[in-house]
């Protein structure tokens, strides 16, 4: 089945610093990917997506790059704030069979980023 | 847009009992609605499936006959969480998908704390 391997946390950083969080993921076919921003007590919030290879997905100065020969989709942010502070999901959408569109959720990153 | 709804926020039951948790879709019609329970510092982990108007497709281990879903309208879906228990604390997110976004992007609920006592 599908599978998803994120960079272990957690990871704390200072503010503006530069922020990657690895994502790696095992898919049939060729999902969509997507990001997802868990804050404190809240569900999931839809961070950014690619729905094909070499698409980049941007959102609040957070990319990721839909790297298709790596299986990859790291997330990139040049300087973090403290409002960033969360837990991040990477989650390939199963891309067929009797599966599709279930999103696999990989382990989560907590981030803290300190003043 | 693709706004999703959970009611409660949270809840506290005593063992025994029954506990409904809604999921709506407030401004898309949700063709596919998903549960997933989460516990602290964990992951999320999918239990049910669920399409307007047939039966919930169940994750393996997950017991059909304590969790009831039922989606009998394309904006609403409940859990029922049947002789609740402690050990069915959790969190507990609802998502739902739409065929206007193809791409398949989830949107989710903020979640229904669940506290058996």
């Amino acid at each position: 089945g599908d599978s998803v391997t994120q960079m272990e946390g957690p990871v704390t950083l200072s503010e503006e610093a530069f922020l990657t969080i690895n994502c790696t993921y095992t898919a049939t076919g060729y999902p969509s990917l997507f990001w997802y921003v868990q804050y404190p007590g809240e569900g999931l919030q839809l961070l950014l997506k690619a729905t094909k290879a070499d698409d980049k997905g941007s959102n609040k100065g957070f990319e990721a790059t839909y790297r298709k020969e790596t299986t990859s989709f790291h997330l990139e942010k040049g300087s973090v704030q403290v409002s960033d502070s969360a837990v991040y999901f990477c989650a390939p959408s199963n891309a067929g069979g009797t599966s599709y569109g279930k999103l696999t959720f990989g382990q989560g990153t907590i981030l803290t980023v300190h003043p | 847009g693709a706004v999703v709804s959970q009611h409660p926020s949270w809840v506290i039951c005593k063992s025994g009992t029954s506990v409904k948790i809604e999921c709506r879709s407030l401004d898309f019609q949700a063709t596919t609605m998903f549960w997933y329970r989460q516990f602290p510092k964990q992951s999320l982990m999918l239990m049910a499936t669920s399409n307007e108007g047939s039966k919930a497709t169940y994750e393996q281990g997950v017991e059909k006959d304590k969790f009831l879903i039922n989606h009998a309208s394309l904006t609403l879906s409940t859990l029922t969480v049947t002789s609740a228990h402690p050990e069915d604390s959790s969190f507990y997110i609802c998502s739902a998908t739409s065929q206007d976004h193809p791409s398949g992007e989830q949107y989710f609920g903020p979640g229904t704390r669940l506290t058996v006592t």
